[in-house]
């Protein structure tokens, strides 16, 4: 069963310091992965996508991570802002013959506070 | 500026009730899916359609339906067979040349709650 888990499940962190948030999948077979951000009360914004053999993407302050051997994806936040807050969601694809099939995260919440 | 609205923002459902959720795109994108979004839980996609008159059920198709009439619209039905309608629901669209028929831009949502 194709699966995608993400911890840790909520973080608080102090604004200006890093984050970290990980993604492990079991979801075969990989096609990309995909990281997305979701303020409350909204839709998901794309943040990256990144393919078999992709290592790493940035969309400024946000740097995601792709080892496609251990199946883990990490999203590394620099400088945290306020607006920084918000679900992160990843979302992982899986192409087989009859097209392709997400599977989705639950997600990581995440709150900067001054 | 081109992007995806869904309308209502909020919606109530009595007992017995269909109601439809509204979305509409301006992004000329071919393909549109519905998902729902559940606490703890990842969007599970309920419809897709790649094409005007044709869709497809998702994964949770069972108590919903939905039309593609025009290219621009992709409305759901939440019929009154779907007893835990209660969530937020997003609608998404994609460019099947760059999307690989994966949700590009999504909406902001519609929140349906049961009165």
């Amino acid at each position: 069963k194709n699966q995608v888990e993400q911890s840790p499940q909520s973080l608080i962190i102090l604004e200006g310091k890093n984050c970290t948030l990980q993604c492990n999948y079991t979801v075969s077979p990989f096609s990309n992965l995909r990281w997305y951000k979701q303020d409350t009360g909204r839709g998901p914004v794309s943040l990256t996508i990144m393919t078999f053999s992709e290592n790493t993407k940035s969309n400024g302050r946000y740097t995601a991570t792709l080892d496609a051997d251990t199946k883990q994806s990490s999203l590394h936040i620099t400088a945290s802002q306020l607006s920084d807050s918000a679900s992160y969601i990843c979302v992982v694809t899986a192409h087989t013959g009859g097209g392709n099939k997400l599977t989705f995260g639950t997600g990581t919440q995440l709150k900067v506070e001054l | 500026d081109g992007g995806i609205t869904q309308s209502p923002k909020y919606l109530f459902r009595k007992e017995g009730q269909n109601v439809t959720l509204s979305c509409e795109q301006n992004l000329n994108h071919d393909a549109m899916y519905w998902y729902r979004q559940d606490p703890g839980q990842g969007l599970r996609l309920i419809y897709y359609s790649q094409i005007v008159n044709d869709f497809q059920k998702g994964d949770i198709a069972e108590g919903y339906s939905v039309s593609r009439e025009k290219k621009e619209s992709f409305p759901l039905t939440v019929t009154s067979a779907q007893k835990n309608p209660t969530a937020f629901y997003l609608c998404a669209s994609s460019s099947i040349k760059q999307g690989n028929h994966q949700p590009q831009h999504f909406g902001d949502g519609t929140r349906l709650s049961i009165l």
